[in-house]
């Protein structure tokens, strides 16, 4: 039972264009939500978060934007440049016990065209 | 600050065998994570440990399991591999506060390949 999902497995953009990645969570304990970015060869890179007492946080051409009442969040990136191809992960984190664990979506592959 | 680093970065081994993988957190991280990565699966969460503990724990079998030492450090080991188990490790890392909210450092990950 997938309790975050990211249902596009891939997503081609033009440059200078919007990237706007989806992802849905079933769970309603989560109360953190992650991007992570990763590039072939290596391990996933932090990108923006949000907590759930937000709907939007902003970081440079990074924006993530949070439904609570859908479960959905969205990442979007403005504008797109080539070197944002690479695969986004979203995550979410919940408390499990009395620690935290970050359940992962399984990723859209981003592929930014010049 | 180095970041998380991971040893060995290539594997291979074939079923039967059993493999040890290594983390090296960022220094004065005192949490770290595993996870597997296999294609169209995502991260799936192994294990965490804190302070020379197992804090928490995903759903895999026994075969799985891991330690941290003292300095924080930790292990990954898998016995009687199967050729299911040939993924990416990732080993993650976080100050480890508790029940805490912390973002999560990656390593670079180990690539196991079972023959």
């Amino acid at each position: 039972d997938q309790q975050v999902k990211q249902n596009s497995p891939s997503l081609s953009v033009q440059e200078g264009r919007i990237s706007i990645l989806n992802c849905d969570y079933t769970n309603s304990m989560f109360d953190y939500f992650l991007w992570y970015k990763k590039y072939p060869a290596e391990g996933p890179t932090f990108l923006i978060s949000i907590s759930s007492i937000k709907d939007k946080n902003e970081d440079g051409r990074f924006t993530v934007f949070l439904n609570k009442s859908a479960k959905h969040l969205s990442l979007h990136i403005v504008p797109s440049q080539p070197g944002d191809s690479a695969v986004y992960f979203c995550a979410a984190s919940g408390l499990s016990g009395s620690a935290r664990q970050l359940t992962f979506g399984s990723g859209t592959q981003l592929t930014v065209l010049p | 600050k180095a970041g998380v680093t991971q040893t060995p970065r290539y594997l291979i081994k074939t079923r039967g065998q059993q493999v040890t993988l290594s983390c090296s957190p960022i220094s004065g991280h005192r949490s770290v994570s595993w996870y597997q990565q296999t294609p169209g699966q995502g991260l799936q969460f192994l294990f965490e440990y804190f302070s020379e503990t197992q804090r928490n724990k995903g759903n895999f079998p026994g075969r799985f399991s891991g330690r941290q030492f003292s300095n924080s450090r930790s292990e990954m080991n898998v016995s009687t591999l199967e050729l299911g188990d040939s993924a990416l490790y990732l080993c993650a890392s976080s100050p480890g506060g508790l029940a805490g909210v912390e973002t999560q450092y990656f390593g670079p990950g180990t690539r196991l390949l079972v023959l």
